[in-house]
């Protein structure tokens, strides 16, 4: 019952753009919480891979962009890599549920 | 570097408590920053927060599941532990135990993401 809403999945070539929103409502990202991102390739444990809506943790390619209006956010992978091929989350915090929430997932493919 | 490892039985009865524990290494439990939580993950699903604990002991947990929930921590031991009681064939997940760090950017207004993480247990329920 994710209140974080993703498209089931995007795809690109290589060394295209490609973003994944991210919907939420006014008790999560439209309440001023962050927008955090996470990767996870199969079999492993997510990564985080954005902070407080475009924060970049050491060691994440510049590749990998954060941006959030209102309440919605997206995260934007360019120069699309087949190492990029994973599931990716959302997450913030929800005023309702007095916790927090990830995304439903989106699975990115790489042509 | 910090590290978290999960630990426990990959194998519990229908019925029964689901018992699980973390260990930090490489960094204090009871640093005052941090809150430490646990998230799971049922095969082919998406992520769904558990719970998170303070070191002091303060605990929040996701309203879903807040009935059969129950964590704790030891800081002897720089750990901390999850049980779930009453378990079904739906909390056949992969566990994991993320450290959530805290970012502010605005007076006194805090939230955290999670920026560590275990690399995750298979608890399977099944009799």
């Amino acid at each position: 019952q994710s209140v974080l809403t993703q498209p089931p999945s995007v795809s690109g070539a290589p060394g295209q753009r490609v973003t994944i929103s991210c919907t939420g409502s006014s008790s999560n990202i439209g309440a001023s919480y962050g927008v955090h991102w996470y990767q996870q390739l199969p079999g492993t444990a997510p990564k985080l891979l954005i902070y407080a809506n475009i924060n970049r943790p050491s060691g994440v390619p510049d590749r990998f962009s954060g941006s959030k209006s209102g309440t919605s956010a997206s995260l934007a992978i360019t120069g699309l890599q087949a190492e990029d091929e994973a599931d990716y989350y959302c997450q913030s915090y929800d005023t309702s549920l007095s916790g927090y929430v990830f995304g439903t997932g989106t699975k990115v493919t790489v042509l | 570097q910090l590290q978290l490892q999960e630990s426990g039985p990959g194998l519990v009865k229908p019925s029964e408590t689901l018992s699980l524990i973390c260990t930090v290494s490489g960094g204090s439990i009871s640093s005052s920053s941090y809150y430490w939580g646990w998230i799971r993950q049922p095969p082919g699903k998406g992520l769904e927060w558990i719970g998170s604990i303070y070191y002091s002991g303060s605990t929040y947990y996701n309203p879903s599941l807040k009935s059969r929930v129950t964590i704790s921590v030891d800081r002897s031991k720089n750990q901390f532990s999850l049980k779930v009681s009453s378990v079904t064939a739906a909390d056949t997940a992969v566990y994991y135990c993320a450290r959530h760090n805290p970012f502010g950017d605005s007076p006194g207004f805090v939230y955290y993401y999670m920026d560590v993480w275990g690399k995750g247990t298979t608890v399977t329920v099944s009799s």
